[in-house]
């Protein structure tokens, strides 16, 4: 079975601060791809990330940060200097390489950046 | 352009009516999605259409009929729906897993369609 876990249900940070939103996952696959989609309040999951379980090369883009490490099962989010507009719920999500199309989700982080 | 629409954004409905939702996407994707969302959870999937053949249904009750008529297009029939199915319907593309099931590729989601049952 596989699982993805988000134990942060809300952050609620100022602007212009650093947040991490975590992600823990457990698969026995050896290939496996993660991912991370942002859901504003329009409703749209919009995609963030993909990485793939041979590639713990960590990413930057932009404000945002990823940091994926196996011997801990973690891929975690970082944005840097909040924006009022980063206030979403973000979902991290886990698809087996044999799982045809099904995406595990976590059960998101609510992340309210207050100006 | 990585942009998938979906009609209406709103639609309130009896629970004797039919509707449907629309899904449209011009990517090229081969696959296409619906997933159903309740408020403060993730998303649920309901049905994987995979070169316009429906090859996931997760159980989803038969009031819920989906048809994809080509590689662009994706519908969601609605019949005879209780208070309980109102929820955000997401509709979603990519390029679909290789035919052995392996392989992914990204999940391009719509903007949804919120669906209230009276």
């Amino acid at each position: 079975a596989q699982k993805v876990t988000q134990a942060q249900t809300e952050i609620s940070v100022v602007e212009k601060e650093d947040v991490t939103l975590d992600c823990v996952y457990e698969t026995r696959d050896t290939t496996y791809y993660l991912f991370w989609y942002k859901q504003p309040p329009s409703g749209e999951l919009v995609f963030l990330i993909r990485r793939n379980s041979f590639d713990e090369q960590n990413e930057i883009s932009g404000r945002y940060s990823w940091n994926f490490q196996k011997s801990t099962s973690s891929f975690n989010f970082t944005i840097t200097a909040s924006q009022v507009v980063d206030s979403a719920v973000y979902f991290c999500a886990l698809k087996r390489e044999t799982s045809g199309s099904r995406l595990t989700f976590g059960e998101g982080t609510q992340l309210t950046v207050n100006p | 352009d990585t942009e998938v629409t979906q009609t209406p954004k709103h639609l309130v409905m009896g629970m004797t009516n039919k509707k449907s939702l629309k899904c449209e996407q011009h990517m090229g994707h081969r696959a296409m999605y619906w997933y159903k969302q309740k408020a403060k959870k993730p998303p649920e999937l309901m049905f994987v259409y995979s070169y316009e053949k429906l090859s996931i249904n997760e159980s989803v009750p038969s009031r819920f009929s989906p048809e994809c008529p080509n590689s662009s297009l994706l519908n969601l029939h609605l019949h005879a729906l209780q208070p309980e199915d109102s929820a955000l319907y997401l509709c979603a593309s990519s390029r679909p897993p290789s035919l052995a099931g392996g392989g992914t590729d990204t999940q391009y989601f719509g903007p949804g369609t919120r669906l209230t049952v009276l």
